[in-house]
């Protein structure tokens, strides 16, 4: 589920290093699953996406996982890179309601240089 | 550069004005989306098109008003606004088809009510 907050969670991590962002989703019947990057002054725009019949999915340095026994979402980000500093939302499509997508809060990932 | 062109990039208006948003995709989609998003929050759906149809309002206050003339033309018309109406507003695409398929949104349009 979502949580109210004034404070985005930041990730902080080393350059080169590997990220892990982290979602928990509500919604049982979710069968679609998205993460989107946000960079300052900009639209989201599509990372990776998943079907709830798989448990992983790999693109270009990035890797998906979902867990559905404890509704949970994660997005992997190998040798991560200044340009991977930005806002990360994952966004949830519930079974027969595409049209209808949910964001989570967002995660604030900054590569230390 | 993004493929959902949104006009204009920023916008200051009065309470009593009256302003439109634009937004425009060329990628043959059929359904297209408004959503509000403030600072450091998500993205909060508040309109759906399916094929130039209104599917979706999530309860939004009627000073704001969908309009989607064709496939790939959507606007917002704005009308009586409140100063907590100040956000940024994007227009996002998607294919349209029952199988679900990732949003493609533009660089939004930021909102300043005075």
């Amino acid at each position: 589920g979502e949580s109210v907050g004034l404070h985005l969670p930041t990730l902080s991590v080393q350059e080169g290093d590997n990220s892990i962002i982290n979602c928990a989703y509500s919604n049982s019947a979710s069968d679609y699953f998205i993460w989107y990057k946000q960079e300052s002054g900009k639209g989201p725009q599509f990372i990776i996406d998943i079907r709830s019949n798989m448990d992983k999915r790999q693109g270009q340095r990035v890797t998906v996982l979902l867990n559905k026994t404890v509704k949970h979402l994660s997005l992997q980000i190998a040798a991560t890179q200044p340009g991977d500093s930005a806002v990360y939302f994952c966004a949830e499509n519930p079974r027969g309601g595409y049209q209808k997508v949910t964001f989570g809060i967002g995660t604030k990932l900054q590569v230390i240089p | 550069d993004t493929e959902v062109t949104q006009t204009p990039k920023h916008l200051v208006m009065g309470m009593t004005n009256k302003k439109s948003l634009k937004c425009e995709q060329h990628m043959g989609h059929r359904a297209m989306y408004w959503y509000k998003q403030k600072a450091k929050k998500p993205p909060e759906l508040m309109f759906v098109y399916s094929y130039e149809k209104l599917s979706i309002n999530e309860s939004v206050p009627s000073r704001f008003s969908p309009e989607c003339p064709n496939s790939s033309l959507l606007n917002l018309h704005l009308h009586a606004l409140q100063p907590e109406d100040s956000a940024l507003y994007l227009c996002a695409s998607s294919q349209g088809r029952n199988d679900p398929s990732p949003l493609h949104f533009g660089n939004g349009t930021r909102l300043t009510v005075t």
